[in-house]
């Protein structure tokens, strides 16, 4: 069946510090993978996806992504955060069969510190 | 601002009540989708229409029903509710059944007491 894991579920770092929100899923077809942004109080905002083509994927806000087929996996990285990128980001795979259902991750709080 | 529009944003109900959740899609996006985002249960999808059709359902309650009308704006009724419904409910669009180019609505946070 297909799922969604997100390794962390809370990522405290310094600010101007790198960092990598990890996530795995599992399908036994193609997949479409996101990564998306909720701030507090806010909807969903998409930062990146992979659809196809090349795996490193960039995105908004400096964040960037890798899909490792091998690996399963689809982690997103910045080489460098801001106190403004404290937020819930979420990891979240589309079956390429399918196209209609979106399966998300629990979620990783991401707190940045001064 | 994404285009996708949720009212209300926030909804106070007691245990028991019935409440009607609308979302008014982007301009031109024919397909909507329901998500619920709870503490314990996460995000999770609920319900697609395209076009005014039932295209895809997920995890949805049989108290829950949903429906999109000719001018492509979609309910979601949520009726003989529980504490547990207390939930973000999101809705999101898309200009085609692909749920790949969906952009999501504010929400409107449930609480049931």
């Amino acid at each position: 069946a297909q799922s969604v894991t997100q390794l962390d579920s809370q990522v405290p770092v310094f600010e101007e510090a790198p960092v990598e929100l990890r996530c795995n899923y599992s399908s036994s077809v193609s997949v479409y993978l996101f990564w998306y942004v909720q701030y507090p109080n806010q909807g969903l905002q998409l930062l990146l996806k992979y659809l196809s083509g090349s795996t490193l994927v960039k995105g908004i806000n400096g964040f960037e992504a890798e899909f490792n087929k091998s690996q399963t996996s689809f982690h997103l990285r910045k080489p460098s955060v801001h106190i403004s990128d404290t937020a819930e980001y979420f990891c979240a795979v589309i079956e390429g069969t399918g196209g209609f259902k979106t399966i998300f991750g629990a979620g990783t709080r991401l707190f940045v510190k001064a | 601002d994404s285009g996708v529009t949720q009212t209300p944003k926030h909804l106070i109900t007691a245990t028991g009540q019935r409440v009607t959740l609308r979302c008014s899609p982007r301009s031109g996006d024919l397909s909507v989708y329901w998500y619920q985002q709870s503490l314990d249960q996460g995000l999770q999808f609920l319900i697609q229409y395209y076009n005014g059709e039932e295209r895809a359902k997920g995890n949805i309650l049989e108290r829950f029903s949903a429906q999109q009308f000719p001018d492509l704006h979609s309910e979601l009724n949520l009726s003989s509710l529980e504490l547990g419904d207390s939930a973000l409910y999101f809705c999101a669009s898309s200009a085609t059944g692909q749920a790949t180019e969906a952009f999501f609505g504010q929400g409107t946070r449930l609480t049931v007491v």
